[in-house]
Formats: structure tokens, sequence, C-alpha cells
């Protein structure tokens, strides 16, 4: 059974630094990941999709990189901005490609 | 706790039928529920928001007529694909929120929608 683990769980930083998230997940058996944003209330903004054969993604300030034979990822915020602030989740799909894993989140906020 | 179904988990209908697709919450009440579709090979999208008792906000691009979305209660929301065509085979997911406004989303497992 796939897990998908991320930490930290919450993270609180000053505005304009650069700070990494990270992803971890048990079956490396996957065919992409799917790093995503939450704000309160709100449902979910996809940011960057990695496909297995990749080995990083560029949008904007977020860089995500995969490592499939150590079952990680990490998404990469450069710049920070208070309006980063949200909760971001990575996910990945099962073999069948009909359910979703996620991880339980990392919520973060960046004080002006 | 916190559990959310779908139904049906997969389903393989023929173009121009409708389709509904069920989403409970099981052990909570949900005043909030979200619709998520998800092509091959790309992201999760954002499809409608539901909240009880009121009608739901559509994402932009998002056909309200062709997906109608009903949340009549705190544990079932409904998305209706009606007359179907083969573009609209995707993952559908549903996700709910106990109370408005928080962040906490439980996922139901998905359901694999393929229009003949």
């Amino acid at each position: 059974k796939q897990e998908v683990t991320q930490i930290p769980a919450a993270l609180s930083v000053p505005e304009g630094e650069n700070l990494v998230l990270n992803c971890s997940f048990t079956d490396s058996a996957i065919y992409n990941l799917q790093w995503f944003r939450q704000d309160p209330g709100k449902g979910l903004t996809s940011l960057l999709l990695i496909q297995s054969s990749q080995r990083e993604q560029t949008s904007g300030r977020l860089n995500a990189s995969l490592d499939k034979s150590s079952g990680r990822s990490t998404l990469y915020i450069a710049a920070s901005q208070p309006g980063d602030s949200a909760t971001y989740l990575c996910a990945v799909p099962n073999n069948a490609g009909n359910m979703l894993t996620f991880g339980g989140g990392t919520r973060l906020m960046v004080k002006p | 706790g916190a559990v959310v179904s779908q139904h049906p988990s997969r389903v393989i209908c023929k173009s121009g039928t409708s389709v509904k697709i069920e989403c409970r919450s099981l052990d909570f009440q949900a005043t909030t529920m979200f619709w998520y579709r998800q092509f091959p090979k790309q992201s999760l999208m954002l499809m409608a928001t539901s909240n009880e008792g009121s009608k739901a906000t559509y994402e932009q691009g998002v056909e309200k007529d062709k997906f109608l979305i009903n949340h009549a209660s705190l544990t079932l929301s409904t998305l209706t694909v009606t007359s179907a065509h083969p573009e609209d085979s995707s993952f559908y997911i549903c996700s709910a929120s106990r109370v408005a406004g928080t962040d906490t989303q439980y996922f139901g497992p998905g359901t694999r929608l393929t229009v003949l």
C-alpha cells in the first residue's frame, strides 16, 4: 500500500526566504507525482506535475524535483511571499490510475 | 473517521447517455464538497465547489449545464454528466470538508468514467 508523507507539517518563514517542502512515498513504482496548493475553504490548485521519466519541473518561483529511486520529491519555493501562505500537498496515483494517495500536507505561513 | 466514498468506482456508458456519480461523507457532515477531474497524464483539476443547500460554483471553462452538481444534504453530493461524449472520459474525484472555511479536505477514491 502506497504511503505518502510530507515534512514538515507546518512551516513559518519571513518574507523573502527560499524554502523546501519535502514529500516521500513508499512505493517507487509511480508514473507521476503532483504538487497542489490548498487555500482555506477552497479546492486544490494544481501547481506542478512531474512524470516518472522527469527529474524536475519548474513554474515561476516553484521548482519540483523527483527522485523515484529514493522515493522523494521536493518543492522549492524561491523568494517566498505572503501570498504563498497555504497548505501544500503532494499526491501520487496508484498503478490503475483510479486513486490518488495524498500526503498530509505542509501548512506554510509567510510573514510580511 | 472522516471517510468519503464514491459510487460507482468505474462506469462505462454509451455516448449520449447521462451518468450520475455519488459522493458521500460516511461519518461526518460535509458543508462543502469539491469535484475534480483528471485526464490521463494530467494533473487533478477543480471543476466546482458545492455548499449544502446552495448552487455549485463552477470553475472557468466547466459547463454547468453539462456537469450538474447537487448537494442536497450534508452527507451527499452528486455529479451528473449529461449527454456524455468520449471526451468526457476521465477520472472524477470528490472531496469533502466538515466546516466551510476549513482547509481540511477528505478525498473519495474516485470514479473512472469511460464513454464509448
